[in-house]
């Protein structure tokens, strides 16, 4: 079936605009992240989503930093007033559950190709 | 905290040649995952390969292997016959089992070149 799907592939903006990335997770999976990987770097946690809600949003780095998840399928994420730091390429994962799948494998987080934001 | 470690920022190696790329962590937990995801120019984040901590056995996938130490905290990716394809960066990943958080750590990454 498909995979997790990201848009846009690109996004450039200008200091000050907000943006928003858009993820469509794996059909059926409950279990929705997000990362980001700045240039250089690892990729750092932001938020993590069971169905609509957000049990560890800890990754999120300011205020400015939102998301939100509707229908137990796509996601938001939003970042307010953005800041030449952002620029970096954001990252959607799904997974069909979280947590422990007694080696199943189920949990096994499967990832989108990113988002490249970059501000000017 | 839990962290991720690769020591080797670059490795290179000849096509057909086996290659080995390092990951340690740390963590208090006894059980845990462990996983290697391979990153092309494309930025897609393939599964190469899991292990559960509590799991033994070392886990394969055709010519990925790890060598998993658990008491030196050691999960080393091992590539035999290594093919054209397989250049892209390498970044070695740990979840823990359970809690209110499901979220992969990651290494800062190993970038594979292979040789022809």
């Amino acid at each position: 079936g498909a995979g997790v799907s990201q848009s846009p592939s690109n996004k450039v903006t200008e200091k000050g605009k907000d943006v928003e990335l858009r993820c469509d997770p794996i059909s059926g999976h409950t279990a929705l992240y997000w990362y980001r990987q700045s240039l250089g770097q690892g990729l750092e946690f932001l938020i993590y989503f069971q169905g609509n809600s957000a049990p560890d949003k800890s990754g999120l780095p300011s205020d400015r930093f939102s998301a939100e998840r509707t229908g137990g399928s796509v996601s938001t994420l939003t970042i307010q007033r953005t800041q030449q730091e952002d620029s970096a390429v954001y990252l959607c994962a799904s997974s069909l559950v979280p947590g422990f799948s007694g080696g199943t494998g189920t949990d096994t987080q499967y990832f989108g190709p990113g988002t490249r934001l970059t501000v000017l | 905290a839990q962290t991720v470690t690769q020591s080797q920022p670059e490795m290179s190696v000849q096509e057909a040649e086996t290659v080995t790329l390092s990951c340690t962590y740390d963590t208090s937990e006894s059980d845990y995952y462990l996983f290697w995801y391979k990153q092309p120019p494309s930025r897609q984040m393939i599964l190469v390969i899991r292990q559960e901590a509590y799991k033994q056995q070392n886990a394969t996938e055709n010519r990925f292997s790890v060598n998993f130490q658990k008491a030196a905290k050691s999960f080393s990716l091992k590539i035999s016959d290594s093919q054209l394809g397989d250049a892209a960066m390498y970044f070695c990943a740990y979840r823990p089992l359970g809690g209110a958080t499901n979220k992969l750590i990651f290494g800062t990454g190993t970038l594979l070149a292979v040789q022809p």
